[in-house]
């Protein structure tokens, strides 16, 4: 069974810094795309970055490009969203999820961005 | 971007009714469309794929349709533990966009 964990998640303060991580069990991770989506408290999806099978392209939304980095490690099945210049309103659940159309997903890290 | 428009917003509906959610695109999209299905305090959860494409355990009262812009899932025959959120969101093109949302309760 396709399996996505996150970790990394919790609290930073504005302007700081923190990577995120997406282990993964079950397929064959080099084969497939990977996303970060978000979600704000109490408020709907958003869609926050993509990366290629190889890694070799990546996609990001207008409201984090420039500042998030998504990366992944193929050899150890593992995906990396690092955060940097972080915002209040970057505040949200982040998750990892498999393929264009986002499935799995994992439980999601929390990120709580406030001083 | 293409914006993703989900309706309605929120409904109620009782065990057994037939229930349809829409979700239409501000451009075509061909089939490049999912649906997810979250509960509070949990992930979302893949419903369909391909607009159609029904994801593997997921029960047979849920269906997707549509092409181009505008796409509907159904839900047959309503079961209590249907209630929650449902998103669509287009993977036609990025950015990748999620509609806003439609909140199910049950009466």
């Amino acid at each position: 069974e396709a399996q996505v964990v996150e970790s990394g998640g919790g609290l930073v303060q504005p302007g700081g810094s923190l990577r995120l991580s997406c282990e993964v069990s079950g397929f064959n991770f080099k084969n497939y795309a990977m996303n970060w989506v978000r979600q704000a408290p109490g408020k709907g999806l958003e869609w926050v970055s993509i990366i290629s099978d190889n890694g070799g392209s990546t996609h990001y939304a207008d409201s984090v490009k420039g500042r998030f980095t998504i990366s992944r490690d193929n050899s150890n099945n593992t995906l990396f969203l690092q955060l940097s210049s972080l915002r209040a309103e970057d505040t949200a659940v982040y998750y990892c999820a498999k393929d264009l159309w986002l499935d799995p997903w994992g439980q999601g890290t929390l990120v709580t961005v406030s001083s | 971007d293409i914006q993703m428009t989900q309706s309605p917003s929120s409904l109620i509906a009782s065990v057994g009714d037939r229930v349809t959610i829409t979700c239409r695109a501000s451009q075509g999209i061909s089939n490049y469309l999912a649906w997810f299905q979250q509960k509070p305090g949990k992930a979302p959860k893949s419903l369909i794929y391909g607009a159609s494409s029904l994801q593997s355990g997921v029960p047979s009262r849920f269906s997707g349709s549509g092409s181009g812009t505008d796409f509907t899932l159904t839900v047959s025959s309503l079961q209590p533990e249907d209630f929650g959120t449902y998103y669509c969101q287009q993977y036609n093109s990025y950015p990748i966009t999620f509609g806003q949302g439609t909140r199910l309760e049950i009466k």
